[in-house]
């Protein structure tokens, strides 16, 4: 099946700076690729559909200001936490999808644990 | 609206067989997804229904009927590792993906 890799697999920052988590489909193109976040013990939620060529589309009530996104490529997405703060302490997942199948699945990344100090 | 039901938590026992259902109301349908989910990790994909009917893959097959916008994932033989979440999702008319909440499926000896 298709690979999605993501990195850093997980990362520990300071409180105020700004972390990029990479989303790289590595045998597909992805004109679209999507990033969730999942606390403990909840299901995935997701925060933004990012578009390779034109801006994200986030979900209500996530901050389009503190988490951006870029889709810059077919095969490269990053997601920058800006200004950190101990509650984006989370699980960031992203998923590519392949449109060139029939079913248009996902395939997600490793994901990459956030933990903000 | 978009809405994806599926039990919070289920328990069964090495061996046995559990079904986990799913039901589904969404603005079009373009296929259903199951995905297997380890605690700290990244969903790993399982099956994919888009036709009425019963897919069988090893231990784990999975059913559709559209009319009835329901599906369930079953699975057989249980094993220990197949201790996860287990979560539904369905491809709406865009080929967005809804998720449902997952269920957390517990396995004991």
């Amino acid at each position: 099946g298709a690979v999605v890799s993501q990195h850093p697999s997980w990362v520990i920052c300071k409180s105020g700076t700004s972390v990029k988590i990479e989303c790289r489909s590595l045998d597909f193109q992805a004109t679209t690729m999507f990033w969730y976040r999942q606390f403990p013990k909840q299901s995935l939620m997701l925060m933004a559909t990012s578009n390779e060529g034109s801006k994200a589309t986030y979900e209500q009530g996530v901050e389009k200001d503190k988490f951006l996104i870029n889709h810059a490529s077919l095969t490269l997405s990053t997601l920058t936490v800006t200004s950190a703060h101990p509650e984006d302490s989370s699980f960031y997942i992203c998923s590519a999808r392949d449109e060139q199948g029939g079913d248009y699945e996902q395939y997600f990344g490793p994901g990459t644990r956030l933990t903000v100090t | 609206g978009q809405n994806i039901d599926q039990p919070t938590e289920m328990t069964a026992t090495e061996g046995a067989i559990v079904q986990i259902n799913c039901t589904y109301q969404t603005s079009g349908f373009n296929g259903l997804f199951w995905y297997q989910q380890h605690a700290g990790e990244a969903p790993t994909f399982l099956s994919y229904n888009v036709l009425d009917g019963l897919e069988e893959k090893g231990r784990f097959s999975s059913f559709l009927s559209r009319s009835k916008g329901y599906s369930y994932l079953l699975l057989k033989e249980l094993q220990m590792k197949d201790s996860a979440s287990y979560l539904c999702a369905v491809t709406d008319s865009n080929y967005q993906l809804i998720w449902g909440a997952g269920t957390k499926l517990i396995i004991k000896p």
